[in-house]
């Protein structure tokens, strides 16, 4: 079985400063992770995904993540936060050998200006 | 190259009645997911189908059935519906690489 648990549930940045939103898995097999971003009545976009290449994973818009299996996380950072990053992310696991993903609860990113 | 589709958009129902919800999947893709996302939580699995059979299944009551037909297409049935049935419905895809779904855009469900 797999699941994710997201430490935060709402992240209160200001514009032009880091971003951090943690992520921890528990996983059976090993590991494919991804992070998602939900705007307000928007679909589930694809930000990243490790599929164990390299540990330090790069998505779009600038966001990365680091997979490190020694703390079983899986956090999302972003060196400068812009006021369209505002949205909910989901971090998602997924047990190879299946394919079936699990979300965790979310977190609620608002950048201030 | 068309990604997920959903079918319809949105939806109203009287409690106790029946919903047929449709999905086509993406191009290449086999294999079709159902989350159910209640407001402000993160989706929760329903199933999965694969070669027109239920592959893994989430914590759902029997009255959440689905179907794959032979063009991979699928469809969510949810009988005597239930207030708490009220959702945004996503559809994913996904194919043999392993790589992660493809989403839909939902349907939105009220049950009144």
């Amino acid at each position: 079985a797999q699941s994710v648990t997201q430490l935060d549930s709402h992240v209160s940045v200001s514009e032009g400063t880091p971003v951090l939103l943690r992520c921890n898995y528990s996983s059976s097999y090993s590991p494919s992770l991804f992070w998602y971003v939900q705007h307000p009545n928007k679909g589930l976009q694809l930000l990243l995904k490790y599929t164990s290449a390299a540990t330090l994973v790069k998505g779009i818009n600038g966001f990365e993540a680091e997979f490190k299996k020694s703390e079983t996380s899986f956090h999302l950072t972003k060196p400068s936060a812009h006021m369209s990053d505002a949205a909910e992310y989901f971090c998602v696991v997924s047990a190879r050998v299946n394919n079936d993903m699990r979300f965790g609860a979310g977190t609620r990113l608002t950048v201030k200006p | 190259d068309a990604g997920v589709t959903q079918s319809p958009t949105h939806l109203i129902k009287t409690r106790g009645q029946q919903v047929t919800l449709r999905c086509s999947p993406k191009s290449g893709h086999d294999t079709v997911s159902w989350y159910q996302q209640a407001l402000g939580q993160g989706p929760q699995f329903i199933f999965q189908y694969y070669e027109e059979e239920e592959r893994q299944r989430g914590n759902f009551p029997d009255r959440f059935s689905g179907h794959q037909f032979p063009n991979y297409s699928s469809e969510l049935n949810v009988n005597a519906l239930l207030l708490g049935d009220s959702a945004l419905y996503l559809c994913a895809s996904s194919g043999p690489t392993g790589n992660g779904y493809t989403f839909g855009s939902g349907t939105r469900l009220t049950v009144v």
